[in-house]
């Protein structure tokens, strides 16, 4: 069965960078991109970007180009998501998710959530 | 960005009865060479992560009960619940992937 599981939650303070891991189970990890979504507590759903572990390559999203760093380690089928110079409003449920079918940009399954919490 | 706007944001029907939960996107998103609509929808319970129900606007994901359906082409789209049951009392989620990702707000669906 396929499974993504991420690390734990995390208490950061501002200004700080945080990383998030994702482990890949059940499938190649190679050939499928994982994307990351996050959800500010209450709120809607918003993508970050995506990492293709067979190349390392990525495509950010605007909004978080120059604060974010997705990279992987095929060794151990995780990718990582490093989101640097926390603010408050990056208080989330991060989550890592596998597109379900190569190249088509809907999602499953996803990880169980990563809660960041940025507080001074 | 395309922006994905849902109605209503929250929703009460009655066990048994049919929801209807609707996405409108700012520009279509159907690709004309493929005639398929890249529009999924998702279901998320409290403190779970999203689970996708349709994806190419109608397809039911394998073992996504049949009384969940997803109509709709272009800009306008419907998730359908045919009989409501109490397990599906959720926040629901269309997205768009004709381009970079993006969700619309969410709709609160209880009994």
């Amino acid at each position: 069965q396929v499974h993504l599981v991420q690390s734990g939650a995390e208490v950061k303070k501002p200004g700080t960078s945080v990383r998030v891991s994702c482990k890949g189970s059940g499938y190649t990890f190679t050939g499928y991109y994982i994307h990351w979504v996050r959800q500010a507590p209450g709120q809607g759903l918003e993508w970050m970007g995506w990492i293709n572990p067979n190349t390392g390559g990525t495509k950010y999203g605007q909004k978080f180009q120059d604060r974010v760093t997705m990279t992987r380690d095929t060794s151990i089928n995780t990718v990582y998501m490093e989101l640097s110079r926390l603010m408050s409003d990056d208080t989330a449920v991060y989550y890592c998710a596998r597109e379900a079918v190569p190249a088509d940009t809907y999602y499953d399954p996803w990880g169980q959530g990563t809660l960041v919490v940025v507080s001074s | 960005d395309f922006v994905m706007t849902q109605s209503p944001d929250s929703l009460a029907v009655s066990l048994g009865e049919r929801a209807t939960i609707n996405c409108k996107s700012s520009q279509s998103v159907l690709y004309s060479s493929n005639n398929k609509n890249y529009l999924a929808w998702y279901q998320q319970k409290p403190g779970q992560p999203p689970k996708l129900l349709i994806y190419w606007a109608s397809t039911r994901e394998s073992g996504v009960p049949d009384r969940f359906s997803g109509s709709g082409s272009g800009t306008d789209f419907t998730l359908t619940i045919s009989s409501l049951q109490a397990e599906d009392v959720a926040v629901y989620f269309c997205q768009q992937y004709y381009t970079t990702p993006t969700f619309g707000q969410g709709t609160k669906l209880e009994i």
